[in-house]
């Protein structure tokens, strides 16, 4: 089973683009066993799921999100990233990376959380 | 306003059987397979159940899951303390071509 740890900024500003990263350890990020996933979570609400990235490049975003939303690998680091543009205070949430594993379709690995504040 | 729909909160007592609904659409649960998340007060969701009515290895068969239609349960029995949690339902939906979630069910061990 993977690890995986976000990382990146706690605070960003209104308008500007939010920007995390995802390390994974366990297993290859170019294995054809997972697609890459970041899903985040509001304050006292419920799961929202953001996009998911396969090794061959194909993406699947939230149609919410869409217009505002990068998923990409970084193979020679083991990680993938995500990239939120145009931000306001909606945004704010804890941020999880996880892994979908394709036999199970299901989200079987997630990071621990990190939480991003959209505020001047 | 979340795509399946839970009940916000559900109780029982130590030894008890609850049972958590989830209900969604012929584009959701209707045609694709539902997993269940536990997330335990400041963590992370971990995978409960997946494909309906399997289990990872180390979760207890007192969580069960099942499936009908367009709606799926997952049932707790033997309920303890350390079961107290938010559980969430997901499933892919074939319309919005996105995954979606349940808004969570809070259930409380009296």
């Amino acid at each position: 089973q993977v690890q995986l740890q976000e990382s990146g900024p706690g605070l960003v500003r209104p308008s500007q683009t939010l920007s995390l990263t995802c390390t994974v350890s366990g297993d290859s990020i170019s294995s054809n066993s997972y697609y890459w996933t970041w899903i985040r979570q509001s304050a006292g609400k419920g799961l929202e799921w953001i996009g998911r990235m396969y090794i061959n490049g194909g993406t699947n975003y939230n149609p919410s999100l869409k217009s505002r939303v990068t998923i990409s690998l970084d193979t020679s680091k083991n990680q993938f990233s995500l990239r939120l543009s145009s931000v306001t205070a909606a945004d704010t949430a804890l941020y999880y990376c996880a892994s979908l594993q394709l036999e199970r379709r299901a989200f079987d690995s997630w990071g621990q959380g990190t939480l991003v504040t959209v505020s001047s | 306003q979340s795509v399946l729909t839970q009940p916000p909160s559900a109780s029982g007592t130590p030894g008890q059987r609850v049972t958590i609904s989830c209900s969604g659409s012929s584009s959701n649960i209707g045609n694709n397979p539902v997993n269940w998340y536990q997330q335990l007060p400041g963590t992370a969701p971990k995978l409960l159940i997946y494909n309906n009515n399997q289990r990872p290895s180390g979760v207890p068969d007192r969580f069960s899951g099942s499936k009908s239609g367009t709606s799926a349960s997952l049932a707790i029995s033997g309920l303890q303390s350390e079961d107290e949690a938010d559980y969430y339902c997901s499933a892919w939906d074939d319309s919005l071509n996105a995954w979606v979630f349940g808004g969570g069910t809070k259930l409380t061990v009296l």
